[in-house]
């Protein structure tokens, strides 16, 4: 069965820290990764990744897939109070009709 | 910017009514879902519906839930007689090839 584990589960840090979430799948039949942002409601999509190596860039946020280690770590750089949300980690896997699994999320809180 | 649309934002309902949550995906998309979030825990995966049927769902998908597209534009989520742990928020997301999915603000459904 398809398995999505995210750390940290939460994440304080002050404004203009860089911090590192992680994600680690498990997966029969990898087709991608995507990353989302939850705030007050729905999930806003960040990234998807499909290639180990590739970083995928926007704005103070970046992402990274290691096909080898199953791991994904999405990086924000000069967090901002804005930032603060949970991240979400979603895996399209072994099932081909778009089914997403998503771990528990990292709750990132940005302080003053 | 297209996005995807739900109604109403909050229903409460009693024990055993139905209710029918309503979902506007992005015009040109193709594929369509549903997940719920209890509070706290793990976004899931509810029903996945392209080329208008039901192309996977989970196991908390049981005959008490329904999808349609009734006229092309709008897909739905009915719950039949609803119970309290369906006291969930409610995702509509939809994708235009399997892979990057949107997701719509919610439906919070209250049951009491």
């Amino acid at each position: 069965e398809d398995k999505v584990v995210q750390s940290p589960l939460s994440l304080v840090v002050h404004e203009g820290d860089t911090v590192t979430l992680n994600c680690s799948y498990e997966v029969t039949n990898f087709r991608s990764l995507l990353w989302y942002k939850q705030e007050k409601k729905a999930p806003t999509f960040l990234f998807m990744l499909t290639s180990s190596g590739i970083e995928k860039k926007s704005g103070r946020l970046s992402s990274i897939l290691d096909k080898k280690e199953l791991s994904s770590i999405l990086n924000i750089t000069a967090t901002q109070t804005g930032d603060s949300a949970i991240y979400l980690c979603g895996l399209h896997g072994s099932s081909n009709t778009g089914k997403l699994i998503f771990g528990q999320g990292t709750t990132l809180q940005v302080k003053p | 910017e297209p996005e995807v649309t739900q109604t109403p934002s909050h229903q409460v309902t009693q024990m055993g009514q139905e209710v029918i949550l309503r979902c506007v995906p992005i015009s040109n998309h193709l594929y369509f879902y549903w997940y719920r979030q209890i509070l706290g825990q793990k976004v899931e995966f509810l029903v996945s519906f392209y080329n208008n049927e039901i192309s996977e769902k989970s196991e908390i998908f049981d005959d008490q839930f329904s999808v349609e597209r009734p006229d092309g534009s709008n897909f739905t989520l009915k719950i039949r007689s609803t119970k309290l742990e369906d006291s969930a928020m409610y995702f509509c997301a939809s994708s235009r090839d399997s892979d990057t999915q949107y997701f719509g603000p919610g439906t919070r459904l209250t049951v009491l």
